[in-house]
């Protein structure tokens, strides 16, 4: 079955850059995404990548996909302190029809 | 933009009582999560619905949680009765098929069982 591993905490300074990390079981998931959550909120989603790219730019997001380590990262360029949230990493099943998400990462940005 | 719709907002219920989360989907989405997310942890999928039909309810505790989606279009999940574990925060979500290109999800319900 699929089993997304992420780990719970980072925390960096306003400005410098963040890379969430996320490793995944699942080698036949054709998409791979990121969402953001703030407290009390639903998920939103960030961006996605599909599986037979490595990397994918979008604004301050670029995203690093590793397909042989099954290993996918999320890089925000000069994180600001709105970037403080939870950041889960999420992948298809192999029918492709529901998500499986890792436990999420907690970002915290110092001023 | 468009929304998933959920309410209420807030559920604060006893132990042994019966509780039910309604969900409105982004319109003409026919495919319909609900997914449980306990604190610290990510999503954890109950129920999914292609329209009106259940595609995967193998995580759901049947013996206290029911979901339907009548018409194809909202949907309600009830618990009954309520146990303690049962505090989380309950997701729904919809895409217009599948989980290509993600879901939109709603803002949630988060229970509170005591």
């Amino acid at each position: 079955g699929e089993d997304v591993e992420q780990s719970l905490f980072l925390s960096v300074r306003e400005g410098d850059s963040s890379v969430i990390n996320c490793t995944y079981t699942d080698s036949s998931s054709t998409y791979l995404y990121w969402y953001k959550q703030e407290p009390g909120a639903g998920l939103q989603l960030l961006t996605y990548i599909f599986s037979n790219m490595d990397m994918k730019q979008d604004q301050r997001l670029t995203v690093l996909l590793n397909k042989k380590d099954k290993h996918l990262s999320l890089r925000i360029a000069d994180t600001q302190t709105g970037d403080s949230a939870i950041y889960f990493c999420a992948e298809t099943n192999n029918a492709g029809n529901m998500l499986t998400f890792g436990g999420g990462t907690r970002l915290m940005v110092k001023p | 933009e468009a929304e998933v719709a959920q309410s209420p907002r807030y559920k604060i219920t006893e132990k042994s009582q019966a509780v039910a989360f309604w969900c409105d989907p982004i319109s003409g989405h026919a495919t319909l999560y609900w997914y449980r997310q306990i604190l610290g942890q990510g999503p954890e999928l109950l129920v999914q619905f292609q329209d009106e039909s259940v595609v995967d309810d193998s995580q759901l505790p049947k013996d206290r949680f029911s979901a339907e989606r009548l018409k194809g279009v909202d949907s309600t999940l009830k618990i009954q009765p309520a146990e303690l574990g049962d505090s989380a925060m309950y997701l729904c979500a919809s895409s217009l098929a599948g989980a290509n290109y993600g879901y939109t999800f709603g803002s949630g319900t988060r229970l509170t069982v005591v």
